[in-house]
């Protein structure tokens, strides 16, 4: 079964760090870029972060830019993203994502969807 | 950045009719353009890409059109299921979503 399911959210105090994952199965993990995606309670979606299929580049939101970090292990099949320094700005649920085609480097359209980890940042 | 703005923020339509959404860029973003729907409690899931091309699955009473900076997604025939959140959303880094129009019954 092709998926993508996060874990690692929770309650985290301002200004303390979460580490979010993503669990990928159903597909060759290391021949698409992921991304994660973010909505915070009742509103919008927010693109976040993005890595290359290879892990080669990274691209974050400038929201996020410097605090956040996102990584991969191809040979686990899995996607990090390493959040510190953390604000209420940033609770959300945040849904870990699939580009729609292999090996893209120059657009991206989100295929496959997680079930989504809600953050909250409250002290 | 490229802003993306969507039109209504709301819509009311009877089930069995047609509803048309409005996606404006701030630039023009060629015809990389795609569209989601958001059920409530349920992640998002692509409908259409590159304005005009349906995802895999997707019925044919979805359809987009569009160019440039002016983008348009028509659902026709609505069924219960429709009744949603869309988002439309450019495909260059750094990406960008629409505010989304909330589909209702009327």
């Amino acid at each position: 079964q092709v998926q993508l399911v996060e874990s690692g959210g929770g309650v985290v105090q301002p200004g303390r760090s979460l580490r979010l994952s993503c669990a990928a199965s159903g597909f060759t993990f290391s021949r698409f870029t992921l991304h994660w995606v973010r909505q915070a309670p009742g509103k919008g979606l927010e693109w976040v972060a993005g890595i290359l299929y290879d892990g080669s580049k990274k691209y974050y939101a400038d929201t996020v830019q410097g605090r956040f970090t996102i990584s991969r292990d191809n040979s686990r099949n899995t996607l990090d993203l390493q959040m510190n320094s953390l604000t209420a700005g940033d609770t959300a649920v945040y849904f870990c994502t699939r580009d729609l085609e292999k090996y893209d480097t120059s657009g991206h359209y989100f295929g496959l969807w997680g079930q989504g980890a809600l953050v909250t940042v409250s002290s | 950045e490229i802003v993306l703005t969507q039109s209504p923020a709301t819509l009311s339509v009877s089930p069995g009719e047609r509803a048309v959404l409005s996606c404006r860029a701030s630039q023009s973003v060629r015809t990389y353009l795609a569209w989601y729907r958001q059920k409530p409690g349920q992640s998002p899931m692509l409908l259409i890409y590159d304005a005009s091309s349906r995802a895999t699955g997707i019925p044919a009473r979805f359809s987009g059109s569009g160019s440039g900076t002016d983008f348009t997604l028509t659902i026709n025939d609505l069924e219960p299921e429709d009744f949603a959140v869309y988002y439309c959303q450019h495909r260059y880094i750094p990406i960008t979503f629409g505010q989304g129009t909330r589909l209702e019954i009327k």
